[in-house]
């Protein structure tokens, strides 16, 4: 199965800062890679599709890029609706598999 | 609007069994494959398996491999995880998760249930 690493694994930042985060594949998924955010006693949400394609009704302040081993997911100006954990999942192949999931707290 | 609602979670011991339901409305349910993906308590997300739109096609992840079944019902909008041989690490909240996009191609997973709770202890 195709391994997906996060990083940093937790991360602290203040409001306004741009926060950047990392997900390497253990073998190339072409842009087969999505990003969510999840908050406490709720479900995944869906922010980035196909590598870089922000889902419907999602803040342009996220973006995703990378494509083949490489990936990342960058808030350009962190609200505090933000503060969550996010998650990378590749679909290049099954089985699929998540990220181990990146926590952003408040500074 | 699109739903997703899972139900049939519980606690049962180690070696026993459990079918969880998933039940969808608000779109053609026939033309989008589901996930289902599960989290056990305070860690991340461990996708389990997925069924095609016409159930025709499975698979699943080497944890649950030829423990857990996928299923579905068309005509009843219902995905189905059975799941036998449970054990203490099956432990979680189990969702199920609409595919982004309707057909073959392997997408992301844009609609999620509020999951249902397995708890597996003696």
């Amino acid at each position: 199965a195709i391994q997906l690493t996060q990083s940093p694994s937790s991360l602290s930042a203040s409001v306004g800062d741009r926060v950047i985060i990392s997900c390497r594949a253990s073998q190339g998924v072409s842009s087969a890679l999505a990003w969510y955010q999840q908050k406490p006693g709720k479900p995944p949400n869906l922010l980035i599709y196909d590598a870089s394609n922000l889902e419907s009704g999602v803040p342009s302040r996220f973006s995703g890029s990378g494509s083949g081993t490489d990936f990342t997911l960058t808030i350009s100006s962190l609200q505090p609706e933000d503060f969550a954990t996010y998650y990378c999942q590749q679909f290049k192949s099954y089985p699929s598999t998540f990220g181990g999931g990146t926590k952003v707290e408040i500074e | 609007q699109v739903q997703l609602e899972e139900s049939g979670g519980g606690v049962v011991q180690p070696g026993g069994s459990l079918r969880l339901t998933c039940a969808a409305s608000g779109f053609t349910f026939s033309s989008y494959a589901i996930h289902w993906v599960r989290q056990a308590p305070g860690k991340g997300l461990e996708w389990v398996a997925v069924i095609s739109y016409d159930g025709y096609h499975k698979f699943y992840a080497d944890s649950v491999k030829d423990r857990f079944s996928i299923s579905r019902d068309n005509s009843k909008n219902t995905l189905y995880l059975q799941m036998n041989s449970l054990q203490p690490e099956d432990t979680a909240l189990y969702y199920c998760a609409r595919k982004h996009v309707p057909g073959i191609v392997p997408a992301s997973c844009d609609y999620w249930g509020q999951g249902t709770h397995v708890t597996v202890s003696s």
